[in-house]
């Protein structure tokens, strides 16, 4: 089961910049919060892990507010080839569980 | 920069067959692991070795054994296969710790007849 909850899918359109934010409402103290993006028929790609605040790489950034009860991935200017499954993790041990992660469709 | 390799990269097999999928990783990572992923599923993991000579069961790991041959190598055999087993098997490495980024293989797409 799940530790997270993230919408099931979300649309947008190329140049647009686009948040996805994830619940974690039983977060563990020691974990962190990971973001992972799978495209049809390849493994996850880890894009970015933060653990309070935020968090800026060149692909994506991430905000965790204080009490660490969600995070939002915010992807600036998407693409088409952004269109993707974006999974949000609690990580810290080595049982890591995904759940359905969030189908982004990005439209031209 | 090969990364994570998995072989096979599909396979059919018919129920009650044996199979072994092969792992290996060249970024000199301690911890290794397997998934299987359904249709319109995320992962769930079926066995991880946190380090060389060790492993240990994750969510899903009934059906399936596991070798941790040395550092670069993590295999995953199913001894009877199941049509139930018909999924795509992600293998993938991370440095150490727990939480570590992992870094993934680009699946095995397994059918069980």
């Amino acid at each position: 089961l799940a530790k997270t909850t993230q919408p099931i899918s979300m649309d947008s359109y190329e140049g647009q910049e686009v948040n996805i934010t994830c619940s974690h409402n039983n977060i563990a103290t020691n974990d962190y919060i990971t973001w992972y993006q799978q495209f049809p028929s390849q493994g996850p790609r880890f894009i970015i892990q933060g653990y309070k605040t935020k968090v800026t790489n060149e692909v994506a950034s991430l905000f965790i507010p204080a009490d660490r009860k969600s995070s939002t991935l915010s992807l600036p200017r998407v693409s088409l080839s952004d269109t993707a499954v974006y999974y949000c993790l609690e990580t810290g041990g080595f049982k890591t569980i995904f759940g359905a992660g969030t189908r982004l469709f990005v439209k031209a | 920069n090969a990364g994570v390799t998995q072989t096979p990269k599909f396979q059919v097999l018919k129920t009650g067959q044996s199979m072994t999928l092969q792992c290996a990783q060249d970024m000199n990572h301690n911890s290794m692991y397997w998934y299987r992923q359904d249709p319109g599923m995320g992962l769930r993991l079926i066995y991880y070795s946190a380090s060389e000579g060790t492993t240990d069961k994750g969510e899903v790991p009934n059906g399936y054994n596991v070798s941790r041959l040395n550092k670069r190598e993590f295999s995953l055999r199913l001894e009877s296969a199941a049509p139930s087993q018909t999924s795509v098997y992600f293998c993938a490495s991370s440095h150490g710790q727990g939480g570590q980024p992992q870094h993934f293989g680009d699946g095995t797409r397994l059918s069980i007849l």
